[in-house]
Parts: structure tokens; sequence; C-alpha cells
């Protein structure tokens, strides 16, 4: 059974915080994504990786950092976390062009900065 | 720029009843997909179906269907016969072979008993 796990199911940071959030796949997938998702605004990509060390931004990049050291992990970290990155955190994997648009999703992290 | 619409933000049916969640795409590409996802209470997106620009016939799994016209860029989803199972937040989702994926706003099904 294919799997995408995330650290932490709930997590409180306060202002100003570094906060890392890890994400794991055993799927061995090249592709892997983080996304926050806010009510009425769907999810918006933050960043994605197409393969080791590799990573673009997406919708929403700012104050936000990623980091892919191996295949199967892929972390997202907040610099200095503020209140408005109060959201949750989704994590998603998918093969590279053969299965295109076809993502894998961990059961995300609630993060609430005070 | 592409974008997704869904402008259902709630529904609520009572079971069995039939529902059909709507979808508005835009795009200037020729080349591309359509996807739904399902986000029960649990919180993990589910992938439900991919459909490339070029086949617009209509897909039927078991209670849901989807309609896909690309004269009026809209990718809709029917589910017949509805159950509580059913009740989720539903994403309609656009991507283009790069595998970036483009989401929409989703809708909040709640089917009641």
């Amino acid at each position: 059974d294919v799997k995408v796990t995330q650290s932490s199911r709930y997590l409180v940071k306060r202002t100003g915080e570094k906060v890392f959030l890890e994400c794991v796949q055993d799927m061995d997938h090249e592709n892997m994504f983080w996304y926050r998702q806010d009510p009425g605004l769907g999810l918006r990509l933050i960043y994605f990786s197409y393969d080791v060390k590799m990573k673009e931004k997406g919708d929403i990049p700012e104050g936000y950092s990623v980091s892919r050291e191996k295949k199967e992990r892929f972390s997202l970290i907040l610099e200095s976390a503020s209140t408005n990155q109060t959201s949750m955190y989704l994590c998603a994997s998918s093969l590279r062009g053969t299965d295109i648009g076809k993502q894998y999703f961990g059961p995300g992290t609630r993060l609430t900065v005070t | 720029a592409q974008k997704v619409t869904q402008a259902q933000t709630e529904i609520s049916v009572v079971e069995k009843e039939d529902v059909t969640l709507d979808c508005v795409y835009e795009t200037r590409d020729t080349t591309y997909y359509l996807f739904w996802y399902k986000q029960p209470p649990s919180g993990e997106l589910v992938f439900l179906i991919r459909r490339n620009s070029f086949d617009e016939q209509n897909e039927i799994s078991g209670r849901y269907s989807w309609n896909f016209q690309k004269s009026t860029s809209s990718f809709n989803f029917t589910i017949t016969a509805s159950q509580v199972v059913d009740s989720a937040v539903y994403f309609c989702a656009w991507g283009t072979s790069y595998d970036k994926v483009i989401f929409g706003p989703g809708t909040s099904l709640s089917v009641i008993p």
C-alpha cells in the first residue's frame, strides 16, 4: 500500500520560531509537493521538487523554503513563522510523466502559529 | 492563466439523492488533463479520476460518473444514489504534462441520512 507520511498531525508554534515539516514517501516517486489548504482557497502550491536537490517555486513560496536531500524525503521550512502561516499543510508525491497528475497525499499537518 | 472554478461551496443532500458537482476551467493549452480528488474527513486527498483533453467520452465508475464538455470548459461529477460515506470535500483540478496541478477551491458535500 502506497504511503505518504507527515511528521505531525497537529503543531503549535510561536511567532518567529523556525518550523520544520517533514514528509516521507515510500513509493520511489520523483515528484514531491507541498501545498497549503485554506477554506475557500483550495490547495495552493508552495514548492515542488522533481528530483533530489531540485526545487521549484509554486504559487505562494514567500516565507517558505524546502529541502530535498533524499528522494523519499521533502521538508518544508518556515524560517520565521508568522500568524498568517496558520494553515493545513499537505504533502504529496507522484511519478514523473507516466502517471500525470495522479498525486498521493499525506494526512496533512495542521499548523497553528500564535 | 489557468484557473479552476467550483461555484458550489457547500451542498447538502439527503441520502439516496443524486448530486452533481460542477467544475469549470480556463486554459489556452490544447493538451491538458482534468482531475477529481476526494478529501474525506480524515484529511487525505484521494485521486478519483483523470481525463485528457482529447478524450471527451463520459466515464462511469459505479455510482460515480463524469461529464467532460470542452465546448463549455466543464468537467462535472455526478454521484448517483448518494451515501453518507460520500460526505467529503471534492476538488476539481487541472494539469499539464509538467505534472504541476492547479486545484479548484473545493465543494463540501454533506449527505444526510
